[in-house]
C-alpha cells in the first residue's frame, strides 16, 4: 500500500523557538497532503490543506503565519511551527491523497504523526 | 459544511465476538466512507473503504455496509482478536475537500 513517512517522529524544544516537520509520500505522488492536529483523547482536527506548487488553504481558526506550510514538491510537504508555545504540544498528523489511482481522489494515507513537546 | 456522528464512543467485547461501529453523515453529495484504525502514539491505519456506489464491501475479518438513502454506515469486525484493540475512526469525503472524521470508538478486546 501507500507509504507517508513524517520526520521527526517526535520533538522536544523550548518555548519561542520554531520546528520543522516533514511529510513524504514514499511510493506514490500527491498533489494534496493535508495536516491534521490531535489532543489526547480526541479525534482528527483539520489545520490546512496543501497543495503542490501553491498556497495552503487553512481551517478557520488555524493561524497561518504561527503554521507554516510550504508544499514543494509532489512527495514533500512541510510544516512549520513558528515561536512555538506550549498551548502547541499536540500530535501533528500529514495525509497525503494518492495522485496515481485516478478517479479515487479521496483516499489518504496518514503519516505515523509527530508528538511535539514544547518546554 | 458535512456533520459526521459516530457511536459508540467506547466498545468493549469478548475475544471472538463481532463488534460493530455506526456513522451518520449528513451532506447527501458525500460518496467516499473509510474507515481508519489508530493505536496509541500512532497515525491512522486505514483498514477499509467503501464508495457510494456499492453497498457492502468485505475483507477478511472486516466489512463495511452503506446505507445512502438513510446516510449511514457502518464497520463490522468479525472473530475480534485483542490485536484488533484501538480508537477507530470513520470519515466522510466529496472528492473535493478534505475527509471529514468522526469522533472514534475505542474498541477493547477483552482475552
Amino acid at each position: 500500500g501507500a507509504v507517508v513517512s513524517q520526520h521527526p517522529s517526535w520533538v522536544i524544544c523550548k518555548s519561542g523557538t520554531s520546528v520543522k516537520i516533514e511529510c513524504r509520500s514514499l511510493d506514490f505522488q500527491a498533489t494534496t497532503m493535508f495536516w491534521y492536529r490531535q489532543f489526547p483523547k480526541q479525534s482528527l482536527m483539520l489545520m490546512a490543506t496543501s497543495n503542490e506548487g501553491s498556497k495552503a488553504t487553512y481551517e478557520q481558526g488555524v493561524e497561518k503565519d504561527k503554521f507554516l506550510i510550504n508544499h514543494a514538491s509532489l512527495t514533500l510537504s512541510t510544516l512549520t511551527v513558528t515561536s512555538a508555545h506550549p498551548e502547541d504540544s499536540s500530535f501533528y498528523i500529514c495525509s497525503a491523497r494518492d495522485l496515481e489511482r485516478g478517479g479515487e481522489t479521496d483516499t489518504q494515507y496518514f503519516g505515523p504523526g509527530t508528538r511535539l513537546t514544547v518546554l | 459544511g458535512e456533520n459526521v456522528e459516530q457511536h459508540p464512543s467506547t466498545l468493549s467485547v469478548q475475544e471472538g465476538d463481532s463488534a460493530v461501529i455506526k456513522c451518520t453523515y449528513s451532506d447527501s453529495a458525500s460518496n467516499y466512507f473509510p474507515w481508519y484504525k489508530q493505536e496509541l502514539g500512532k497515525g491512522p491505519q486505514l483498514i477499509i473503504d467503501i464508495r457510494s456506489n456499492v453497498g457492502e464491501k468485505k475483507d477478511q475479518r472486516i466489512a463495511v455496509t452503506l446505507n445512502k438513502t438513510a446516510k449511514h454506515f457502518s464497520l463490522h469486525i468479525t472473530e475480534t482478536q485483542p490485536e484488533d484493540s484501538a480508537v477507530y475512526f470513520c470519515a466522510v469525503g466529496d472528492g473535493r475537500r478534505a475527509l471529514t472524521f468522526g469522533s472514534g470508538t475505542r474498541l477493547q478486546v477483552q482475552p
